[in-house]
């Protein structure tokens, strides 16, 4: 599936820098999800966009920065992160909840590695 | 607050045999959704299966199919006719109606290993 697309695949960063993580849906939907996949952990969900407006945010160190330009793009920059973010992060997309079963859809996720 | 259990956190099946894997969740809604997502070794979660808890009849997607069992509170996956492109973990998902589908509970997956 490629409705939603996410980029890079793969990121390695050192503490210091800055990046972002870009995700991009084809599907028209209007809620728009990041979340964080760790080994031997459950899915976090870490923050919500519906229509461009951040409604959710799991009390996620402030590191992480989301950005919601139009329902279509997601952001996540990132700075300063630990060791410990290393992670796959998803990003994921969903139709309006009100109007039935919306599932959220995936994208492929994005590697990050922090050294 | 929903809760998504699923016992097994490994499984193996050989190729062309038939598997079920177990899912059991709590909740104290009467209007839901549950899914089952599959993940690959790729990492992309994919969307297997859907039901609404409305609907008594279990919903089919060619090989898989699911038991649900409403009282019970029990969702489990069945796939048939196994294939090796079917290992993956599995993961099962609570829906409340009308909430942010990104708000679904994931129970914590089931590594399943079809065998040649």
């Amino acid at each position: 599936e490629t409705g939603v697309t996410q980029t890079p695949r793969h990121l390695v960063m050192g503490m210091t820098n800055k990046k972002s993580l870009k995700c991009e849906q084809h599907l028209g939907h209007n809620a728009m999800y990041w979340y964080k996949q760790s080994a031997k952990k459950p899915l976090e969900l870490m923050f919500v966009y519906n229509f461009k407006e951040q409604t959710e945010n799991n009390s996620v160190p402030s590191r992480f920065s989301p950005e919601c330009p139009n329902s279509s793009h997601l952001f996540l920059h990132l700075h300063t992160l630990q060791p410990e973010d290393s992670a796959l992060y998803l990003c994921a997309s969903s139709q309006d909840p009100r109007q039935g079963i919306n599932p959220p859809y995936f994208g492929e996720g994005s590697w990050l590695t922090v050294v | 607050a929903q809760t998504v259990t699923q016992s097994q956190p490994e499984m193996s099946v050989q190729e062309a045999e038939t598997v079920t894997l177990s899912c059991t969740y709590d909740t104290s809604e009467s209007n839901y959704y549950l899914f089952w997502y599959k993940q690959p070794p790729s990492r992309q979660m994919i969307l297997v299966i859907r039901q609404e808890a409305y609907k008594q009849q279990n919903a089919t997607e060619n090989r898989f199919s699911v038991n649900f069992q409403k009282a019970a509170k029990s969702f489990s996956l069945k796939i048939s006719d196994s294939q090796l492109g079917d290992t993956a973990m599995y993961f099962c998902a609570f829906m409340k109606h009308g909430t942010n589908a990104g708000k679904s509970t994931f129970g914590d997956g089931t590594t399943l290993t079809v065998k040649p």
